[in-house]
């Protein structure tokens, strides 16, 4: 069966960055986009950005350019989420999340990672 | 950007019917998902526009499209139901994923 498992939560402190990873089981990573979604405690859920199926093309939300990248290894069916220059608004449960190829829906989550920024 | 508009919070009496809104310009032309998110848990799909009912979802639960409004319909409300529900499209203006604000049904 399908599962997305995320590594341990991470305390960084401001102007750091962290990388999120994504081990993907059940099916092959590259088959799928996989997306990356956020969310802040007490708030609603924020897309970050997703790769690609195939390809590594990925697309990030304008909110996020130039400080997050996407990657995968495909040896190791792992996605990545790297998030630069961090500051407190960043901390949030990070998502990875399995696109099923019907216009963007989700049909698997990881567990969720604790991203806290704090000085 | 696209933007999808969601009531905060909504409450439906047991064995009642819940229909939670999504707004948006011209929603009725883009696929709509809606994920139910339990408290400390990942969200999880619930409906699925264009396609089979995820696996494991109740046939309770149905997503509508009309206009500049999408609707999550919850048939005989359970305690169960209690989450937070959140509305989904793709904007392919931009290629970005959009997540309405997210409605907290109580059942009561």
């Amino acid at each position: 069966q399908v599962q997305l498992v995320q590594s341990g939560a991470e305390v960084k402190k401001p102007g750091a960055s962290v990388k999120v990873a994504c081990k993907a089981s059940g099916y092959t990573l590259t088959n799928y986009p996989m997306h990356w979604v956020r969310q802040a405690p007490g708030q609603s859920l924020e897309w970050v950005g997703w790769i690609n199926a195939g390809n590594d093309d990925t697309k990030y939300s304008q909110k996020f350019q130039g400080r997050v990248t996407i990657t995968r290894d495909r040896s190791a069916n792992t996605a990545y989420m790297e998030l630069s220059s961090l500051r407190s608004e960043d901390t949030a449960v990070y998502y990875c999340a399995k696109d099923n190829k019907i216009q963007a829906a989700v049909d698997y989550w990881g567990q969720g990672t604790l991203v806290t920024v704090s000085s | 950007s696209y933007v999808l508009t969601q009531p905060p919070s909504m409450s439906v009496a047991p064995g009642q019917t819940a229909r939670i809104t999504c707004g948006g310009d011209y929603i009725e032309y883009k696929r709509v998902h809606w994920y139910q998110q339990r408290p400390g848990q990942a969200p999880v799909l619930v409906v699925c526009d264009y396609g089979d009912r995820p696996s494991g979802i109740s046939e309770r639960f149905s997503g509508s499209k009309s206009g500049n409004m999408a609707t999550l319909t919850i048939t005989r409300a359970e305690a169960g139901d209690e989450a937070d529900y959140y509305c989904q499209v793709w904007d392919s203006g931009s290629n970005h994923v959009v997540f309405g604000g997210g409605t907290t049904l109580t059942v009561l």
